[in-house]
């Protein structure tokens, strides 16, 4: 069965330093997605992208946060200057038809900042 | 604004229990219902979904059955096993991009 990919399985950064997090989704997906979770919370939605745009945001998502397909298979979110609070889970999925049908995610990267 | 709550646990239970979730929403309309496991140290898969009132999602053993009338899709499941220990996440879909949001987890810990 296809699956979404995410490499690192774990990234160690120092504050206030830029992190990508790279997601391979499944091939013929169109809809795109990152999460995160903090340690022992909720599964938390970042954003959502289709057609090249960010289609949905969350409050989280500020603009130290971006995402980009840089070809036709990755799909990265970018921190530009992490702080202690970044921190968590974050989980690549995607979808064949954003809300009519399930989200597939990956493994997810463990960021740690210190 | 659309919400999603669900039982605390951790729910310790003896392998062959019966097990049951509760989770319940609130959304404007009419949302896609999920539930997701969690194993530990992996990703979240979906486990099973409903997409409308009165469906009932199944896989695994588990079922959840959509209720408007109470907005609810509690997670059952007949017989659990060492192998179901996991967190398991109910979730919704209200908006046409995909947007899902979880409850915040429920710890299941089965024991031989």
């Amino acid at each position: 069965e296809p699956e979404v990919t995410q490499t690192p399985s774990h990234q160690v950064t120092q504050m206030g330093q830029e992190v990508i997090l790279r997601c391979v989704p499944i091939s013929n997906h169109l809809y795109f997605y990152w999460y995160r979770q903090i340690l022992g919370q909720k599964v938390e939605f970042l954003v959502s992208f289709y057609n090249n745009e960010i289609s949905e945001k969350s409050e989280i998502f500020d603009d130290q946060f971006s995402v980009e397909r840089p070809d036709g298979s990755n799909f990265t979110l970018k921190i530009r200057s992490t702080k202690l609070e970044d921190s968590a889970m974050y989980f690549c999925a995607s979808s064949g038809d954003g809300g009519n049908q399930p989200q597939h995610f990956g493994d997810g990267t463990r960021l740690s900042i210190l | 604004g659309d919400s999603v709550t669900q039982m605390e646990g951790p729910v310790t239970l003896s392998e062959e229990a019966f097990l049951t979730i509760n989770c319940t929403y609130t959304a404007t309309g009419y949302p896609s219902l999920f539930w997701y496991v969690q194993y530990p140290g992996e990703g979240l898969q979906l486990l099973l979904k409903a997409t409308k009132a009165d469906d009932k999602g199944s896989n695994k053993g588990f079922e959840a059955t959509y209720r408007k009338e109470t907005t609810s899709f509690h997670l059952e499941k007949g017989s659990v096993q060492v192998s179901d220990s996991a967190v398991y996440f109910c979730a919704l879909i209200y908006d046409s991009w995909g947007k899902l949001q979880f409850g915040a987890g429920t710890q299941v810990v089965v024991t031989p």
